[in-house]
């Protein structure tokens, strides 16, 4: 059974920084892209950065680019996001997904999400 | 960007209905080399976590219902639900990955009468 769990969730003021994590298990780790989505309180979904299978290339939305870095430990089967002078509409709920074996295509499994707020 | 533009915003049911779902996306997600449109649909169900319902437009996941049913190509797409269930109360996205951004749509909310 594929299990994604994120940890590393929690307040913290704008400015300041945030690490997320995100275990993967039940399938080969290594041979899928990865990403994190996430949500705001009653919004929709927002893309927020993918990273290929090896880690050597990433990819980032505007709203992030410079501020967030992907990357992953391929022998831990872990994924991580640092987070960089946060600001308050970085309020969301965190998803890690994987992102097909064969390429940055569509979000098939989808971890319990953690929580960041950013206020002061 | 990729705009996706998904109607209704919300659309109340009676269990057994059938029900169609719109997504227009800015420009064609279609891929000429692969005949392939870029487009995934996911459904959201209260206090969850999103789920991966089809991908490619038309591909159903496994273990995914067969009255889930993903339609169109170019820049026009549909999700059908043939016979609404209660358990189908969720709230349903479409997103391209033709390109990044990877973009999703704003949502159509279900609800059962």
């Amino acid at each position: 059974e594929v299990q994604l769990v994120e940890s590393g969730g929690g307040l913290v003021q704008p400015g300041r920084s945030l690490k997320l994590s995100c275990a993967a298990s039940g399938f080969t780790f290594s041979n899928y892209y990865m990403a994190w989505v996430r949500q705001a309180p009653k919004k929709g979904l927002e893309w927020v950065a993918t990273i290929s299978t090896s880690g050597s290339r990433t990819y980032y939305p505007d709203s992030v680019k410079g501020r967030f870095t992907i990357s992953r430990d391929n022998a831990k089967s872990s994924l991580y996001l640092q987070m960089n002078s946060l600001k308050s509409e970085d309020t969301a709920t965190y998803y890690c997904a994987s992102q097909s074996a064969y390429g940055p295509y569509y979000f098939d499994y989808w971890g319990q999400g953690v929580m960041v707020t950013v206020s002061s | 960007d990729i705009v996706m533009t998904q109607t209704p915003s919300s659309q109340a049911v009676s269990a057994g209905e059938k029900v169609t779902m719109s997504c227009k996306s800015s420009q064609s997600l279609l891929y000429s080399e692969n005949k392939k449109n870029y487009l995934a649909w996911y459904q959201q169900k209260p206090g969850q976590s999103p789920k991966l319902l089809i991908s490619w437009a038309s591909t159903r996941e496994s273990g995914v219902p067969d009255r889930f049913i993903g339609s169109g190509s170019g820049t026009d797409f549909t999700l059908t639900i043939s016979s609404v269930q209660a358990e189908d109360l969720a709230v349903y996205y479409c997103e391209q990955y033709y390109d990044t951004p990877f973009t999703f749509g704003s949502g159509t909310k279900l609800e059962i009468k």
